[in-house]
């Protein structure tokens, strides 16, 4: 089983500045696939990024995704209120699919 | 659009089975080439995948819980199911279904979750 470590664990920051989320797995992931997920508190998650760099449908382009193997990072360029949130990266090249823990955006 | 709703008890017993369904509307199971699957979190939590299968009938299990899942299709409602047996407090968790694309099962559509509880 792939084991995904994220980090930090909460990375707190102030609107327009930069947010760089880390997402760091035990062994190589198949092909890239690797994705991120959002989660606002109640909600369920939302697809953001998928195959490593690819942005899903509507995600706006301060998004973006990137890294390979093993190491895979989700960066924000110009953070906005509404993304304060709880950030999940997930693997789905081998089985069992897994996720990360989580990282939580704050204000 | 494409919409996803599980539905089943909000509560149940210790070591009885846990059973959900979820309604797809907006699009059509059997004719569409996508993954569909389920995934779960427990309360403040993070995520774990329960399970996914193929428009046209494989279906992979995570091996934590293969033992006591089947995910199964009626696409005749346009419904696909989750039976987690002999469950325990652990099992106690927001439950999702899925939608994944059409090469891989990254989830791209996410059901708006349900809370079952296991307790006496």
């Amino acid at each position: 089983e792939i084991v995904l470590t994220q980090s930090p664990g909460t990375l707190s920051l102030s609107p327009g500045e930069r947010a760089t989320l880390s997402c760091r797995a035990s062994q190589s992931v198949t092909s890239n696939y690797l994705a991120w997920h959002q989660q606002k508190p109640g909600q369920a998650p939302r697809l953001l990024i998928y195959g490593a760099s690819s942005r899903a449908t509507g995600i706006p382009d301060r998004f973006s995704g990137s890294g390979s193997g093993t190491d895979f990072t989700l960066t924000i360029s110009r953070v906005e209120p509404e993304d304060f949130a709880v950030y999940y990266c997930q693997q789905y090249g081998s089985s069992p699919r897994t996720f990360g823990q989580g990282t939580k955006l704050e204000i | 659009q494409l919409q996803l709703q599980e539905s089943g008890p909000g509560l149940v017993k210790p070591s009885e089975t846990l059973s959900l369904t979820c309604t797809v509307s907006g699009g059509s199971i059997s004719s569409s080439s996508y993954y569909w699957g389920w995934i779960r979190q427990p309360p403040g939590k993070g995520l774990e995948w329960i399970g996914s299968f193929y428009y046209s009938g494989s279906t992979s299990y995570n091996p934590s819980l293969k033992s006591r899942v089947i995910i199964s299709v009626d696409t005749s409602k346009n419904q696909f199911s989750l039976k987690v047996s002999s469950v325990t407090a652990a099992d106690t968790a927001v439950y999702y279904c899925a939608r994944g694309g059409t090469i891989t099962d990254v989830v791209v559509v996410w059901g708006q979750g349900t809370l079952v509880t296991v307790s006496p």
